[in-house]
């Protein structure tokens, strides 16, 4: 089964309004993490936002928040104001705690595509 | 402050060549390493991971395989490549145990990409 998973291969916003991206997890860990990444064509992989699984605050980083559903086993990302450097791929990604690998599952991705 | 090097950033092989990438980490420790494999358009895939010096485990039977010589280096080596072997390759460190760093313990190298022809 997967254990991350991203519904939206492709979405378009207009500049200046806000967008989310869907993520739903699978996981039996309690401790757990959950990350987005921006990959822009170049590749690399940047940082944005993270939530552990005991946080009982959604996350915030500038512009981003993680919209935090345990129950429902959702970690949406929210952007708001769009910009047109926020066009990239976007990737969903879990850490289970348990174990000492503690290496990250991600899911398909989200390509997002900002329209001026 | 920690940083990590990938090369080379492109590479074009011919089928059945070998294959050596190399990754390493500095101002850090005892650090997880992880290579990660894209194809194009699609998620990462981890391919392996190493928590110390000659431990190596992977996460899919492959071509490929993986080395860890010294604490901070990270080997991705294939004796004879495949087409399916193209890809864009990450590298990864993250802090083994503990607490995490400012970016909650996983930094990427900046990529190869690998055009197998």
């Amino acid at each position: 089964a997967q254990k991350i998973t991203q519904t939206q291969p492709g979405m378009f916003v207009q500049e200046k309004e806000a967008v989310t991206l869907d993520c739903t997890y699978d996981t039996s860990d309690q401790s757990y993490g959950l990350f987005w990444y921006k990959q822009p064509s170049s590749g690399e992989m940047i940082f944005l936002i993270y939530q552990g699984s005991y946080d009982e605050q959604n996350a915030t980083e500038g512009r981003y928040s993680l919209n935090f559903q345990k129950a429902r086993k959702s970690a949406n990302l929210v952007i708001s104001a769009s910009q047109l450097g926020d066009s990239a791929m976007y990737f969903c990604a879990m850490r289970e705690n348990s174990g000492s690998a503690r290496q990250l599952t991600f899911g398909s991705g989200t390509q997002l595509t900002v329209l001026p | 402050s920690q940083t990590i090097h990938q090369w080379p950033a492109t590479l074009v092989q011919p089928v059945g060549s070998p294959l050596s990438l190399e990754c390493t980490v500095e101002g850090t420790s005892n650090p997880n390493l992880y290579w990660y494999r894209q194809a194009a358009g699609r998620g990462l895939q981890l391919l392996f991971y190493s928590v110390g010096i000659g431990q190596i485990s992977s996460e899919v039977p492959q071509n490929l395989s993986a080395s860890r010589p010294q604490d901070r280096q990270f080997i991705l080596s294939s004796k004879k490549l495949l087409l399916s072997d193209s890809g864009f390759y990450l590298c990864a460190w993250s802090v083994r145990q503990g607490t995490f760093s400012v970016n909650y313990g996983y930094t990427f190298g900046s990529g190869t990409r690998l055009t197998v022809v």
